[in-house]
């Protein structure tokens, strides 16, 4: 089935360490988002792909980045974690069409630990 | 003030009974979405409404744009539907022309057997 991939589903990572989430997509969208989920909180837009265009939401942090090198994958880099950066990040993908509303289709989120 | 509103902010239940969840927008939107978040899950959407009401087994969205308010029905509620109903507009975004979701802050929905 078409479908949202996030692995890993779960990943520990030590305080300052690199680590990478990765997303791919077999739904041929091209727009891709990575949100941010805290624990009891709505999902925070941390940035989107609209094709390869990147676009940066004004308050995420200058310690997360992504990288989209073709249309299926998409990659968020936390480049030190802290510990205020352990939370649920989730993918999403949606369709082209401008105001159409094309449905987000979601990834399972890969949950971080920062320890 | 919150853009998207939900109430109740928490809601148990029956095994069932009928349920509704509430979503007011302040926004121009383009579209709405229920969402569905099972605890420690990804999240799924339900539906993604622009008018009128659409229906998908037991569940039931409507909205009404002119009023800005969404509801969310589910009949005959079961334990498995426990879980974080999420209601999310479609707003336009700055750049790009993507589309952003505006979130609220989600109704949890405990159904009881």
């Amino acid at each position: 089935d078409a479908m949202v991939i996030q692995n890993p589903r779960y990943q520990v990572t030590q305080f300052g360490k690199p680590v990478t989430l990765s997303c791919s997509q077999t739904l041929n969208h091209n727009v891709m988002y990575w949100y941010q989920q805290k624990s009891s909180q709505a999902p925070k837009l941390l940035f989107h792909y609209y094709d390869k265009d990147f676009n940066n939401e004004a308050d995420t942090p200058d310690n997360f980045q992504s990288r989209r090198p073709n249309t299926s994958f998409c990659f968020l880099d936390i480049r030190s974690p802290g510990l205020g950066d352990a939370a649920m990040y989730l993918c999403a993908t949606s369709g082209r069409v401008f105001g159409q509303g094309y449905e987000q289709y979601f990834g399972p989120g890969t949950r971080l630990t920062v320890t | 003030k919150n853009e998207v509103e939900q109430s109740p902010q928490n809601l148990t239940a029956q095994e069932g009974e009928f349920i509704t969840i509430n979503c007011s927008y302040s926004v121009g939107i383009s579209a709405l979405h229920w969402l569905q978040q099972h605890p420690g899950g990804g999240i799924v959407s339900l539906f993604m409404l622009s008018s009128g009401k659409k229906k998908h087994g037991r569940l039931i969205a409507t909205i009404n744009i002119q009023e800005k308010h969404s509801s969310l029905h589910i009949t005959a509620s079961h334990p498995r539907d426990s879980a974080v109903y999420i209601c999310a507009v479609r707003s336009r975004g700055a750049q790009g022309g993507s589309e952003k979701l505006v979130f609220g802050k989600g109704t949890k929905l405990t159904v009881n057997p």
